[in-house]
């Protein structure tokens, strides 16, 4: 199993352009998760999918969209990006239950905006 | 919502020590996680336990759910295990998982 994929794994986008973070997995995992990393903090939920079909906002989503067409991908976009968009963006997975299975976690996408 | 307290926020220790990092939380949770970042950033799962006490080679995992703390140990520490641990916890209520800041760990030869 390659577990959870996310491309790119960098990209610099100008004030204002749109991209889509691609994130996959072949675990057969039901829910899926996107995260940011600020420098020096913790990891903030921004969206998360509880199944194909269905999505829910977490703790910062302003600025991002989601879509969970099927089961494997469950890309992020930005729309309008803005220097506060800078981080490093994780996807993440898991078996069954919002947090009652272990999380895996893909590699990161570093984001710059200028 | 629940705050998830992480100390020390930095630390560093010499080659072959012993360590335990804390988590307290403020509220009952479902569920516990320990995480490992590492230099380069990838995110690795250490332990889930809600509960117990669970062992992993050099490290083990304690948390107390009706005190609301859990404990990571790390035992004859190694360069390799320097970079960023993390707890994260489920609240009550079937909510994702919440994160702390970190213990930024370095451990010099």
């Amino acid at each position: 199993n390659a577990g959870v994929t996310q491309t790119p794994k960098f990209r610099i986008l100008k004030i204002g352009q749109s991209m889509t973070l691609q994130c996959a997995q072949d675990m057969n995992h039901n829910y899926m998760y996107w995260y940011r990393q600020d420098p020096g903090m913790g990891l903030k939920l921004i969206y998360y999918s509880v199944g194909a079909g269905i999505t829910d906002k977490g703790e910062v989503p302003n600025g991002y969209n989601v879509s969970r067409s099927t089961t494997e991908d469950f890309p992020l976009r930005l729309e309008l990006a803005a220097p506060s968009q800078t981080s490093v963006y994780f996807c993440a997975s898991s078996y069954d239950g919002v947090g009652s299975y272990e999380q895996y976690f893909g590699p990161g996408t570093r984001l710059t905006v200028t | 919502g629940i705050q998830v307290e992480q100390s020390p926020p930095d630390l560093i220790l010499q080659e072959g020590a012993n360590s335990t990092l804390r988590c307290n939380f403020s509220d009952s949770v479902n569920n516990l996680q320990w995480f490992h970042q590492n230099p380069w950033g990838q995110l690795i799962n250490l332990f889930y336990i809600p509960s117990g006490t669970k062992q992993n080679g050099r490290l083990s995992a304690t948390t107390v759910a009706t005190e609301r703390y859990s404990l990571l140990y790390i035992s004859s520490s190694q360069t390799t295990d320097s970079g960023v641990y993390f707890c994260a916890v489920e609240p009550r209520g079937n909510t994702p998982l919440v994160f702390g800041k970190g213990t930024r760990l370095s451990v010099i030869a």
